[in-house]
């Protein structure tokens, strides 16, 4: 699985969107981006995935850049609740171990 | 509601002292897998299984044992526990085998081993 990159906090206002930023540029052509999110030491929490096609559903919209080299997490209207740690996966298809590290992902801090 | 149930949810234990710690979902899902997270180190895979009385090792396999005598329950065994493995555990599941799918994970477990 491509390595990703993401910056390790963020503020963001309540009620604005929080946009978060990942970098994944040797990601391969069959990888998809996935976001999930840990809220203080509960269980990760799946939000969103894409291949190369923006993507969105009730809690997010994925932006994935032309070159997919890149994506943006977009909280359209962070709540307090939202504040959690945000973890950017770049996985490819196939079963076994699946490689789920959640390495050190973006600690989102949503502001009142 | 969907969900992956595990217990408990705080345990503090003795050295030596064999322990299960039991998961559980109701969402029929064939895969199932269990996690440690540590400060530092991240979310590790310490066993999976990709179907009933299919069982194998992730990451992290050493002092655990694992069983999926049926479906909807997958628990881990720690047969004689050691510090080392004072952690938080996370039980989780998927529809199938594919990495691709959504993986739901339990609230976790927080074990302290003296």
């Amino acid at each position: 699985d491509a390595k990703t990159t993401q910056p390790p906090s963020m503020d963001c206002a309540e009620g604005r969107a929080a946009n978060l930023p990942c970098n994944h540029s040797t990601i391969s052509g069959n990888e998809y981006v996935y976001w999930y999110r840990q809220i203080h030491s509960q269980g990760p929490q799946y939000i969103i995935h894409g291949l190369k096609n923006n993507e969105t559903n009730e809690m997010a919209s994925l932006i994935i850049t032309e070159d997919r080299k890149s994506s943006t997490l977009i909280l359209p209207h962070a709540t307090l609740r939202d504040t959690a740690v945000y973890y950017c996966i770049v996985r490819g298809a196939g079963g076994g171990a699946d490689g789920l590290t959640f390495g050190k992902g973006t600690h989102l801090i949503i502001q009142p | 509601e969907a969900q992956v149930t595990q217990n408990p949810r705080y345990l503090i234990t003795v050295t030596g002292k064999k322990l299960t710690v039991t998961c559980s979902q109701n969402m029929n899902h064939e895969y199932m897998s269990w996690y440690r997270q540590d400060p530092g180190l991240g979310l590790r895979q310490i066993y999976y299984s990709m179907n009933v009385e299919v069982t194998d090792k992730g990451d992290v396999p050493e002092g655990y044992k694992v069983s999926r005598k049926e479906k909807r329950n997958f628990p881990l065994i720690l047969e004689s526990p050691s510090p080392n493995q004072t952690s938080l555990y996370f039980c989780a599941s998927r529809i199938q085998w594919d990495r691709l799918t959504e993986a739901f994970f339990g609230q976790g477990t927080r074990l302290t081993v003296v």
